[in-house]
């Protein structure tokens, strides 16, 4: 059973403009969320967090949005760039302590010039 | 940055040969976690590690063992490989409540 799912295999997004990547989950005791993206022969690097108390966390182009009534999260890039070009994983945890995390299979997100 | 060295990086092995991955920290950090990447799964957790000597079970930890007798080094054992465990294996480390962060990885094909 996937606990956290990445329904969209792939997306691709021109240059500049918004690059939107989607997360559902189906735990409700999940309360720390967290994106991760991965180059091809490198590890995931942690890119955004945000705990279930919040409903939004900024960084820079990086936004994430919770919404806990639908159990969904999305990721927003803007502007995109070429070097966003990679695998966005999504990540979802119970406990605060040994952060055991469960991953979504992950969207491929090509910027296109 | 998680300060993880991983090795091998890359291994190939015959069906029912031990194998052991090596994860090195530098910094420290209480937790260290092993996990696997294959197609259409994401990653997944295999071990994990609270402490020196203390380990406890992820998702999918048949067919694997893990020790860690010092808090930098934390081992992953196969041990008796199948193909079924050809896979991309990442190391992590973090804190208590705070972001756990991954090694560079360790390609093992088993044939």
């Amino acid at each position: 059973d996937q606990q956290v799912k990445q329904n969209s295999p792939s997306l691709s997004v021109q240059e500049g403009r918004i690059s939107i990547l989607n997360c559902d989950y189906t735990n409700s005791m999940f309360d720390y969320f967290l994106w991760y993206k991965k180059y091809p022969a490198e590890g995931p690097t942690f890119l955004i967090s945000i705990s279930s108390i919040k409903d939004k966390n900024e960084d820079g182009r990086f936004t994430v949005f919770l919404n806990k009534s639908a159990k969904h999260l999305s990721l927003h890039i803007v502007p995109s760039q070429p070097g966003d070009s990679a695998v966005y994983f999504c990540a979802a945890s119970e406990y605060q302590g040994a952060q055991k995390l469960v991953f979504g299979q992950g969207t491929r997100l090509t910027i296109n010039p | 940055d998680a300060g993880i060295t991983q090795s091998p990086r890359h291994k190939v092995t015959e069906t029912g040969t031990p194998v052991t991955l090596r994860c090195h920290q530098t910094e420290n950090h209480r937790y260290m976690y092993w996990y696997r990447q294959d197609p259409g799964h994401g990653l997944r957790l295999i071990h994990y590690s609270y402490g020196v000597k203390d380990t406890d079970k992820g998702e999918v930890s048949d067919g694997y063992s893990v020790s860690r007798s010092k808090t930098e080094d934390f081992l992953l054992t196969l041990e008796s490989a199948t193909s079924s465990q050809t896979s991309v294996y990442f190391c992590a480390n973090g804190q208590s409540g705070n972001t756990i962060y991954f090694g560079e990885g360790s390609w093992l094909t088993v044939v």
